[in-house]
């Protein structure tokens, strides 16, 4: 059974554009969460979606959006990127939501320049 | 709030001897508790997780964790260390009751020296 999968692997964006980022979850799994990861402020919930409704919502400001599709699959937005935007994206899928078996893909670099 | 302390930043052990990864956690009640590794450029793997019952429970890859409530602490062990298992360690915190939101810690570096 294939992984977690997030697309791109890396990114390059400059101050003030914004970004898509993407996660298709393992096949049967309806939850998607996302995470950021920084060196300094550690691995942070940024939201999750189950059933393509938002669930949960971590402290981020409305710039960082998200969405879920029918087929599961999800994407997050960051809009007017800021220099402290530069992080690792996590997407976790779990087989549905109000369980903590869950499965992390590889991550997105983002650098904002 | 519930949070989650890894104690130790960084800990460097020789190959073959034994590891103990301290976690230390705050909530109200027994949460859901859990061990993430994650290696250089890759995502994270759960390695265990204690839900209820026996308080030492068995993971992945021969590490173990045992959940002792009256320190609580949720401490990650593996008896004889290998050097695939240089990594950074996660222990994570998730409230009972569905929500899904996980807690971490800020992890611990393992450096294995041969």
């Amino acid at each position: 059974k294939a992984g977690v999968t997030q697309t791109p692997r890396y990114l390059i964006k400059t101050r003030g554009q914004q970004v898509t980022l993407s996660c298709s979850p393992i096949s049967g799994h309806r939850s998607v969460s996302w995470y950021q990861q920084t060196p300094g402020q550690g691995l942070q919930f940024l939201f999750e979606y189950f059933s393509e409704t938002q669930r949960n919502k971590g402290n981020f400001p409305g710039r960082f959006s998200g969405r879920q599709f029918s087929n599961s699959r999800s994407e997050m937005n960051v809009s007017t990127l800021e220099l402290g935007d530069s992080a690792l994206y996590l997407c976790a899928s779990a087989r549905t939501s109000g369980t903590y078996e869950q499965y992390f893909g590889p991550g997105t670099r983002l650098t904002v320049t | 709030a519930q949070s989650v302390t890894q104690p130790d930043i960084h800990i460097t052990v020789s190959e073959g001897a034994s590891l103990e990864l301290r976690c230390n956690y705050s909530y109200g009640a027994t949460p859901y508790l859990f061990w993430y590794v994650q290696s250089p450029g890759q995502g994270l793997q759960l390695l265990l997780k204690y839900f209820s019952g026996d308080t030492l429970v068995q993971g992945i890859k021969g590490f173990e964790a045992e959940f002792k409530r009256s320190q609580s602490s949720f401490n990650l062990r593996k008896p004889s260390v290998h050097w695939s298992d240089a990594a950074e360690y996660f222990c994570a915190v998730g409230p009972v009751g569905g929500n899904e939101k996980l807690t971490f810690g800020t992890g611990t570096r393992l450096t294995i020296i041969p």
